[in-house]
């Protein structure tokens, strides 16, 4: 069972917007601003997309943006595109020098 | 440009023991924390076990129960993760990861490595 929880699927159309939850507790999420988020592709390695709660690596698009109020934080796509589709992964420090990862979100681009 | 390169996986009976390696190259291995990641087929990621920059602190997620343990080699820029008591649950692909220092994430993966468990 994973730590955090996500919802299982979301979809959009081309350039609209999407928002990914992810919940925790006041152990993770809440606790400390080290919350990331990755993109996965289908047979790929995950991608670094979001981290420290709203910080953009290098080269990631400003349609990505991250943020969070309590035991939740959010991933933010907006300007859908076809190469958006994938899986996202939030992931959180969770103290005591371990992480947590949510469950998963399936991204379909309609 | 930096590059993770796990090996080590195949398939393996239940009860087992396999080590996974990972070579890192393209950046200062021995300044940064490293990580390993599984993935379950068609499940989601799961992290497993982190390691200081020095290899003197080491830390597992809770379902590892002893049976894990991550090393590594700053001489040989190479991580390590020795797998012992293999069981079903544990076939996945596993991933090194490297931190992202400072940040408490991590930027550069490895393409990964299966680990089957199967009589």
């Amino acid at each position: 069972q994973p730590a955090l929880t996500q919802p299982r699927s979301v979809s959009g159309s081309p350039g609209q917007s999407v928002t990914i939850s992810c919940t925790g507790t006041s152990s993770d999420v809440g606790g400390y601003n080290y919350v990331s988020w990755f993109q996965q592709h289908p047979g790929k390695a995950p991608k670094l997309m979001i981290h420290g709660v709203s910080k953009r690596p290098s080269g990631v698009p400003d349609r990505f943006s991250g943020s969070k109020s309590g035991n939740t934080a959010s991933l933010t796509i907006s300007g859908l595109q076809a190469e958006d589709e994938a899986d996202y992964y939030c992931w959180s420090y969770a103290g005591s020098s371990t992480w947590v990862f949510g469950g998963g979100t399936k991204l379909t681009v309609l | 440009q930096v590059q993770l390169v796990e090996s080590g996986g195949g398939v393996v009976q239940p009860g087992s023991s396999l080590t996974l390696s990972c070579a890192a190259s393209g950046f200062t291995f021995s300044s940064h924390v490293m990580h390993w990641v599984r993935q379950a087929p068609g499940k989601g990621l799961e992290w497993v076990a982190a390691i200081s920059n020095d290899g003197n602190n080491r830390h597992y997620a809770d379902f590892v129960k002893g049976r894990f343990s991550i090393s590594r080699d700053n001489s040989k820029n190479t991580l390590y993760l020795q797998v012992n008591s293999l069981r079903a649950e544990d076939t996945a692909v596993y991933y090194c990861a490297r931190d992202y220092s400072g940040s408490w994430t991590v930027d550069y993966w490895g393409q990964g490595i299966l680990v089957t468990v199967s009589s």
